[in-house]
């Protein structure tokens, strides 16, 4: 089946480092999308990962790694207004179908 | 400025009157896509679009209908909305098969 699974909520400290796990199960993988959500708000872009490895974008890297069906994205130096949902997306049997995770819910404390 | 418009940003309708919620892209993407949102569920994708009269289903597209008769344009129809239906709406576009989706800054629809 087709599935991609993400903690609910994270909560982490202003300044802190905070990394946001994804597993996924899809056929016909072809790629893994981060994106985060303000409440209220559509997703916005946050990086693509196609091969293993960390792509890094200022405070945001993102790891993948394709063997073991496992993404993470790392936030470093937090701000009040990383606190968001993260959505982690994974193509499936293509590149016209993305499926979704439920999101993870960070709140990030002073 | 690059932007997926959709309208209405919000709409309270009955069960069984016809609805359509349009959406507009001015970035001459090929790919469109819409997606509901509910709370534990995430992004579920109901219709996509390739490209000018070509469109197929998503994960959940009971209920819904669409068309893309222009390459900006691309309507959801709920021909008979019923509460179950009552969702956070959202299209979405993108260029490429590698490319981000830029989303649409969402329809809520009450169903009662």
């Amino acid at each position: 089946g087709q599935n991609i699974d993400q903690p609910t909520e994270m909560t982490a400290t202003e300044g802190a480092i905070v990394q946001i796990n994804c597993t996924y199960q899809t056929s016909g993988f072809n790629g893994l999308f981060w994106y985060q959500q303000h409440a209220g708000e559509a997703p916005t872009f946050l990086s693509y990962n196609v091969l293993d490895g960390l792509e890094e974008k200022g405070r945001f890297s993102s790891f993948l790694s394709r063997s073991k069906g496992y993404s993470y994205l790392l936030l470093k130096e937090l701000q009040m207004k990383d606190s968001a949902s993260y959505l982690c997306a994974a193509f499936s049997g293509g590149y016209n179908k993305l499926i979704f995770g439920a999101g993870t819910r960070l709140a990030v404390h002073p | 400025e690059a932007q997926v418009t959709q309208n209405p940003r919000y709409l309270i309708t009955v069960t069984g009157k016809k609805l359509t919620v349009t959406c507009s892209q001015n970035m001459n993407h090929e790919y469109m896509s819409w997606y509901r949102q509910d709370p534990g569920l995430g992004l579920r994708q109901i219709y996509y679009s390739m490209n000018v009269e070509v469109t197929d289903k998503g994960d959940v597209p009971e209920g819904y209908k669409v068309s893309r008769k222009e390459k900006r344009n691309f309507p959801l129809i709920l021909e008979s909305p019923s509460p179950n239906q009552t969702s956070l709406y959202f299209c979405a576009s993108r260029a490429g098969a590698h490319q981000p989706q830029h989303f649409g800054d969402g329809t809520r629809l009450s169903i009662l």
